[in-house]
């Protein structure tokens, strides 16, 4: 079954420690994107792709970082995790084509950094 | 600046009846409008969409209305359910792929 898969769903994590959130999709999407989204607030974009090797900012200023080597594959990585960084994560990603506009959501991550 | 609102926070409706969630822009270079639901700890599901050349389109119990003059876009779900208890995001977009969403309207549907 097509899908898309985040790992891990929650994190618990102390300040300073690097950490990776994963994401992959069996759709053969070539567009893929991160949000960060807090209670009661709006998804906002943090980073996107459109194939490999792409990677772009969103709107959103994040200090992560992210990459994409393979087309199913876009993890997001942050080198020193902060409070600040407390927020759920959710990956996404939708075909490559004009007038496509919806995009499917994994089921996110929750990190909470101590 | 907010180009997609979500004005109310949260609905209660009772089961059976209509459920109307609203979402206002203020960017006229949007012309794609999405809605999606989600619930606790899970993903946001894409439920309906409508293209602005459109200002109606219709999915089983879900219909989605677009006003363009108002720059104003409805969801109406009729008959509510307890499952259609969830927070319904509205998104907008316009020549590029990227998504706006508003804040999110909590919906509950009690018996």
């Amino acid at each position: 079954e097509a899908d898309i898969y985040q790992t891990p769903r929650y994190l618990v994590i102390g300040t300073g420690k690097k950490i990776t959130l994963e994401c992959s999709q069996t759709m053969g999407h070539d567009k893929m994107y991160w949000y960060q989204q807090d209670p009661g607030m709006e998804l906002h974009l943090i980073h996107y792709s459109y194939g490999v090797n792409s990677t772009e900012k969103g709107d959103l200023s994040s200090e992560s970082t992210v990459s994409r080597i393979r087309t199913e594959h876009f993890p997001l990585t942050l080198e020193s995790a902060r409070p600040s960084h407390t927020s759920q994560y959710l990956c996404a990603s939708s075909e490559f084509g004009t007038g496509v506009h919806e995009q499917y959501f994994g089921p996110g991550t929750r990190l909470t950094v101590t | 600046d907010q180009q997609v609102k979500q004005n109310s926070p949260s609905l209660s409706v009772q089961e059976g009846r209509i459920s109307i969630l609203n979402c206002d822009y203020t960017n006229s270079m949007f012309d794609y409008f999405l809605w999606y639901k989600k619930y606790p700890a899970e993903g946001p599901t894409f439920l309906i969409s409508i293209s602005s050349i459109k200002d109606k389109n219709e999915d089983g119990r879900f219909t989605v209305f677009l006003n363009k003059s108002a720059k104003h876009l409805s969801l109406h779900i009729v008959p509510s359910q307890p499952g259609d208890s969830a927070v319904y995001f509205c998104a907008a977009s316009g020549h590029t792929d990227k998504l706006i969403f508003g804040t999110g309207t909590r919906l509950q549907v009690f018996p």
